[in-house]
């Protein structure tokens, strides 16, 4: 079945440190791929997506790259802030009659400090 | 983004008792939304998938009986926690799925809710 790993965390930095969380997947044809993040007692929002191979997605100032031969899609950040402190979400979507049905990573939990 | 609501955000309840917690989009008609469940600092897990006007398909290992799922509208779906114990307090999120008028099975968005936080005593 389909499955998304990422990196354990949490992870803590300082403001303006350099960020990567990396996601894998397994799925079988072709999915979507999404960064969803969480801030402390509210849902989720969609941070940025790719649908094919190739593609970044980006959105304020995070980007990650859908990658088919690794079966990656990594978020990075050059510069975090204290805002971005949250928890982070990969996810995968396939289709057919199962659109719709996202496939979660654990999570990452992200604190970065002044 | 569209918008997509919950409602209550938060709810604690006596053992044995029915908690309803409803779904709404509020500028978009959902044909199809999502119930996910997510436990203290763990992923979501998919708990089913609701579809105006017809049964809910549940994901394996959910109790069908315990987890009512009605999606009456094409703005509304309902989960109903029957007979709450308390280990199902969770946080409950819903997400749906916004089809464009031309749209076919594979097309829409999918929106989060802000989720419901469940606390039974």
């Amino acid at each position: 079945g389909d499955s998304v790993t990422q990196m354990e965390g949490p992870v803590t930095l300082s403001e303006e440190a350099f960020l990567t969380i990396n996601c894998t997947y397994t799925a079988t044809g072709y999915p979507s791929l999404f960064w969803y993040v969480q801030y402390p007692g509210e849902g989720l929002q969609l941070l940025l997506k790719a649908t094919k191979a190739d593609d970044k997605g980006s959105n304020k100032g995070f980007e990650a790259t859908y990658r088919k031969e690794t079966t990656s899609f990594h978020l990075e950040k050059g510069s975090v802030q204290v805002s971005d402190s949250a928890v982070y979400f990969c996810a995968l979507r396939t289709g057919g009659t199962s659109y719709g049905k996202l496939t979660f990573g654990q999570g990452t939990i992200l604190t970065v400090h002044p | 983004g569209a918008v997509v609501s919950q409602h209550p955000s938060w709810v604690i309840c006596k053992s044995g008792t029915s908690v309803k917690i409803e779904c709404r989009s509020l500028d978009f008609q959902a044909t199809t939304m999502f119930w996910y469940r997510q436990f203290p600092k763990q992923s979501l897990m998919l708990m089913a998938t609701s579809n105006e006007g017809s049964k809910a398909t549940y994901e394996q290992g959910v109790e069908k009986d315990k987890f009512l799922i009605n999606h009456a509208s094409l703005t509304l779906s309902t989960l109903t926690v029957t007979s709450a114990h308390p280990e199902d307090s969770s946080f409950y999120i819903c997400s749906a799925r916004d089809t464009p008028p031309s749209g076919g099975l594979n097309t829409g968005e999918l929106f989060f809710g802000e989720g419901s936080r469940l606390t039974v005593l």
